[in-house]
Parts: structure tokens; sequence; C-alpha cells
């Protein structure tokens, strides 16, 4: 069936540090691809999405691009803000609208 | 624009006892998800409805947990009886269309 792979956490980082936080898929056909992220206290909320092959998707300055080929989708930031901390989550849609996570990758940004 | 209700948003509960949780989605979404989430792991669809009607339920385990969105609009989880493992959070999310899913804040539920 389908899957989601995410990088384990927790990433720790320092304030304007490169985020990279890798995931990779397994699905049939050709799924939809999403990052979510849940703030401490918050319900998860859709952070961006690509819905084909080399397809870029961008929000609050984190980016992902859909990668067919090593069936990848990385989500990356230039500099994170503490407000970055949060804990992220690959998901895939194969089948209407059914959502597929992965298990999530706690970010820790210190000042 | 509302977001997504749930109610209650802590539970704590022993084992065998019965519990119920409910969702209030965005008006006008008419389509309805209730997912588990385990701590450490991501979410997991439990079912999804369309309207009043049930899409998808495979991953509800039918024997403890049931789910019913009368009249298209809300919707209760009950879990009947509850094991130690139903520990988990309750994440409710509504959809006007494919793939923008919108979720509720949770309920954590812990069952002793």
């Amino acid at each position: 069936g389908d899957s989601v792979t995410q990088m384990e956490g927790p990433v720790t980082l320092s304030e304007e540090a490169f985020l990279t936080i890798n995931c990779t898929y397994t699905a049939t056909g050709y799924p939809s691809l999403f990052w979510y992220v849940q703030y401490p206290g918050e319900g998860l909320q859709l952070l961006l999405k690509a819905t084909k092959a080399d397809d870029k998707g961008s929000n609050k300055g984190f980016e992902a691009t859909y990668r067919k080929e090593t069936t990848s989708f990385h989500l990356e930031k230039g500099s994170v803000q503490v407000s970055d901390s949060a804990v992220y989550f690959c998901a895939l849609s194969s089948y209407g609208n059914k959502l597929v996570f992965g298990a999530g990758t706690i970010l820790r940004v210190k000042s | 624009e509302a977001g997504v209700a749930q109610s209650p948003r802590y539970k704590i509960i022993e084992k065998r006892q019965s519990v119920a949780f409910w969702c209030n989605p965005i008006s006008g979404h008419a389509t309805l998800y209730w997912y588990q989430q385990i701590l450490g792991q991501g979410p997991k669809l439990l079912i999804q409805f369309q309207n009043n009607g049930v899409v998808d339920d495979s991953q509800l385990p039918k024997d403890r947990f049931s789910a019913e969105r009368l009249k298209g609009v809300d919707s209760t989880l009950k879990i009947q009886p509850a094991k130690l493992e139903d520990s988990a959070v309750y994440l409710c999310a509504s959809s006007p269309r494919s793939y923008e899913q919108y979720f509720g804040p949770g309920t954590r539920l812990t069952v002793t």
C-alpha cells in the first residue's frame, strides 16, 4: 500500500540556519504530495502542496519539489526562525481525498 | 470563517468505558474525516464521509468504533468499550473539494 517515510527527529537548528526535512514515498499511480505543519497546541495546517511531477510548492519561505524519479518531496527553508518550531508531516493522496501521513519530524529552532 | 470545531478537547476514561467525540465541520464542506493520531505517529484515517454517506471506513475497528454524520453536517465518533491502545489524539477534518482538508484542534483521549 501507499506509504510515506520522513527523516527522524528531532531536528535542532539555530535561528537563520538552512532547513531540510527529507520525505520519500511509495505509491501506485501519481499521487499528490503535501506538507502539513502542527504548531504546539494547534491543529494540522496545510503548509504547501504539489499535484504533479516537477511541481514546486511554496509557502511562508518553505519549498518542496515533487521528484518522481527519486519519489521524494523534501522540505526546505533558507533561514529558519524560532516561530518555525513545530512538527512537520509529509503526506500523499493517491485515491480521492484519502491522506497517508509520515510519522512527523519535530523541528526545534533555538535563538 | 469559523474553523473545524471539536469537543471535548481532552478526555480521560478507564478501559472498557465508552466515550464519544463531536465534530462540527466548516460550513458547506461536504466531506468529513476522522483520523487517529497515536503519539509519535502520523494521523491515520479512520473514516471518511461524503455528506452523510460513508466513503471509506476500511481502517475503522468496527467491533468497538462507530461514527455517524446525521444530516450531512456534524459528526460523532464513539468508542465502546475503550482499550488502552485507543489512547491517541482524534482529529476531525473537513473538505470542500479534493485535497484541501482543514483540521480541527483534536481531542486527546487517555485510557487508563
